[in-house]
């Protein structure tokens, strides 16, 4: 079973719209959680941590559940440069401060 | 820019060869990571290095190893290439105490994109 699980997509929204990703993770001794975005052949960037009461970020207000395990991302008024993929990455202190990062979901904002 | 910079950026090999890939972490980091990306795939965890002694390493071969220097840079090392060892090889710097806490963000270079023939 893989550490973190994400639908792939992809997700085709118009402009404006409001669009939600899902992830979940395996190990209930996760200790830290992170949205990271990607766009095609570059590298990853920190979109946002997540926090156990829910953090927002402008137009992206990420949540975490740790009961269900489950991490979520709400991008509202999506815009054409929304477009990239999104990456779900939990942290573990108890393997040696590993990040796991999940198959990313990918995001296409249309006009 | 991170101030991660790796090279090369490109590099193709055969089978069974080695290959050497190089990552200068972003100033005043001293633990660097190295993740595998294959397409369509998040990046995988490789191993991890902090203050040049590994701490931390992902479920490869005996065939992936590493360095990291007293000036905090890196190397990834692969012996014995196989096909399936094409990807974007990345690399990544953080500050903190490795292995002890939380590290925080994760600044990523451009990466190496290795092919296999």
């Amino acid at each position: 079973r893989k550490e973190v699980e994400q639908d792939p997509g992809p997700f085709n929204v118009p402009e404006g719209a409001t669009v939600a990703f899902n992830c979940t993770y395996s190990n209930s001794a996760s200790q830290s959680f992170f949205w990271y975005r990607q766009d095609c052949r570059k590298e990853p960037k920190l979109l946002m941590s997540v926090y156990s009461s829910g953090n927002e970020d402008g137009r992206f207000t990420a949540q975490l559940n740790r009961a269900s395990q489950y991490i979520s991302l709400l991008i509202r008024d999506s815009k054409l440069s929304d477009s990239a993929t999104y990456l779900c990455v939990v942290n573990m202190l108890n393997t040696g401060n590993q990040f796991y990062f999940g198959t990313g979901t990918s995001l296409t904002v249309i006009p | 820019e991170t101030g991660v910079t790796q090279s090369p950026t490109h590099l193709i090999k055969t089978r069974g060869q080695q290959v050497t890939l190089r990552c200068s972490s972003q100033s005043g980091h001293n633990t660097v990571s190295w993740y595998q990306q294959a397409l369509g795939q998040g990046p995988q965890f490789i191993f991890q290095y902090y203050r040049e002694e590994e701490n931390g390493r992902g479920n490869f071969p005996p065939r992936f190893s590493g360095l990291q220097f007293p000036n905090y840079s890196s190397e990834l090392n692969v012996n014995a290439l196989e096909l399936d060892d094409s990807a974007l090889y990345l690399c990544a710097s953080s500050s903190g105490q490795g292995g002890r806490q939380f590290i925080g963000e994760l600044f990523f270079g451009e990466g190496s994109r290795l092919t296999v023939l």
